[in-house]
């Protein structure tokens, strides 16, 4: 299977650290997603790359979090200093940039707890 | 405030019967997608409408976008268990930066055999 995936797909971590996630995504999909989905609603857009671009990012994506993209292939995303507020599953996509639209597939997620 | 508003919120049927799930925004979209999501997995793609009035037709499943291209509606016939799950709509708004996706609040469904 060479669908999307996300590097841990748990993570439970203490107030004020520091946690790194990682997507790979689908293989030749210039274009790379982070959305994050709180508990009983629909995801919500993060940032996203187009090859190693960093093109737009939601005023969701406070400071404390940063995205990288570095050769084009896999993505990071940070997150310093975490709160509970920063709770939730984060969902990366990939796809093929279309004009008017792309076929996004996305990866099995990783839950991140803050206690 | 939703920019894709999607209703029911929750559905419970019986295996057999036939659903309706409806995403409406006051929006126009160049696209949207309907995807189905398990518990603890990603959503997983289940249909890309692009053209207004357009119908297609998964099995059991059928989606339409409306002529607008501002609403679309999943129906489902003959539900069965293994359709049970938080089905969302997802669209992408007219010159929407990157194509990215607008998503509904989800609606969750459940089939009781």
């Amino acid at each position: 299977d060479t669908g999307v995936s996300q590097d841990p797909r748990h993570k439970i971590t203490k107030r004020g650290q520091n946690v790194t996630f990682r997507c790979d995504p689908i293989s030749e999909h210039n274009r790379l997603y982070w959305y994050r989905q709180t508990l009983g609603q629909g995801p919500e857009f993060l940032t996203y790359f187009q090859n190693e671009a960093q093109l737009e990012k939601s005023r969701l994506l406070s400071d404390r979090f940063s995205a990288e993209r570095p050769k084009g292939s896999f993505s990071t995303l940070e997150i310093q200093r975490t709160e509970q507020g920063d709770s939730a599953m984060y969902l990366c996509a990939s796809s093929v940039a279309g004009r008017y639209t792309d076929t996004q597939y996305f990866g099995p997620g990783t839950r991140l707890t803050v206690l | 405030t939703q920019l894709l508003e999607q209703s029911p919120q929750f559905l419970s049927i019986q295996e057999g019967e036939n659903l309706t799930v409806y995403c409406n925004s006051s929006s126009v979209f160049s696209s949207l997608q309907w995807y189905r999501q398990e518990p603890g997995e990603g959503p997983v793609l289940l249909v890309t409408v692009v053209t207004g009035g357009e119908v297609k037709k998964l099995k059991r499943l059928t989606f339409q976008f409306g002529d607008a291209r501002k609403d679309s509606s999943l129906h489902i016939t003959a539900a069965q268990p293994g359709d049970t799950g938080l089905y969302l709509c997802a669209g992408v708004m007219i010159k929407a930066a990157g194509n990215k996706l607008t998503f509904g609040g989800g609606t969750r469904v459940l089939v009781k055999p």
